[in-house]
């Protein structure tokens, strides 16, 4: 079965530059949508198809899908970026989550 | 602006059903997909399975032998039924929408399942 690999935490200083990762076998070939999870609430999208960012979403979050490995990007980081971020793909109409990496803003 | 409200028992025996409701206002049912999410506390999200609006549906395989997702469009509500739960089924359960392009645009806020005694 299809299996999505994120790192289980990833720290970034303030302002800095966070990338996330989501492995997968060629991922690249999948459209990837990214979630942002803050304790207690509910998953809010913040990129869809690899790069798009909803309404509402700074453009400081940013994404690439290529060969095994999508990213999701935080730029500029700030405090209220500390979360868990999921992957997301779907994989013959299964939804397939990643593993969830927590961020962390230093 | 669309909004998802889960319902239903926040305690369940061991053995028996698991039965949520989630009820969509602000729009329509037609023509999206919908879901229903779960979380067991400190882990990750679990996709349980979707169903379209006219009724088609699509399960998880790991748990496609416990479950059933209906829909009733006259009352804008879907549902999950989960049967023969142990604690493992204990979780944060989310309904949510996606349509054609595939991502999840809203959320409900979430409904806390226990399975106990």
């Amino acid at each position: 079965s299809y299996e999505l690999t994120q790192p289980l935490s990833v720290s970034v200083a303030l302002g800095q530059t966070a990338r996330i990762t989501c492995g997968g076998n060629n991922i690249g070939s999948k459209n990837v949508h990214w979630y942002q999870q803050k304790p207690g609430q509910a998953p809010v999208l913040v990129l869809y198809r690899d790069s798009n960012r909803p309404s509402g979403i700074p453009d400081r979050f940013s994404g690439s899908n290529s060969g095994n490995t999508a990213t999701l990007t935080i730029s500029r980081a700030q405090a209220g970026d500390e979360a868990d971020y999921y992957c997301q793909v779907w994989d013959s109409s299964t939804g397939l989550f990643g593993t969830g990496t927590k961020v962390t803003v230093l | 602006q669309v909004q998802l409200q889960e319902s239903g028992p926040g305690l369940v025996k061991p053995s028996e059903t698991l039965s949520l409701t989630c009820t969509v206002s602000g729009g329509s049912i037609s023509s999206y997909y919908w879901s229903w999410i779960r979380q067991p506390s400190g882990k990750g999200l679990e996709w349980i399975g979707w169903i379209y609006y006219s009724g088609t549906t699509n399960y998880n395989p790991s748990l496609k032998s416990r479950v059933t997702i209906s829909v009733d469009p006259s009352k804008n509500q879907f549902s999950l039924r989960l049967s023969s739960v142990t604690a493992a089924d204990t979780a944060v359960y989310y309904c949510a929408r996606h349509g054609v392009t595939a991502y999840y645009d809203y959320w409900g806020q979430g409904t806390l399942v226990t399975v106990s005694s």
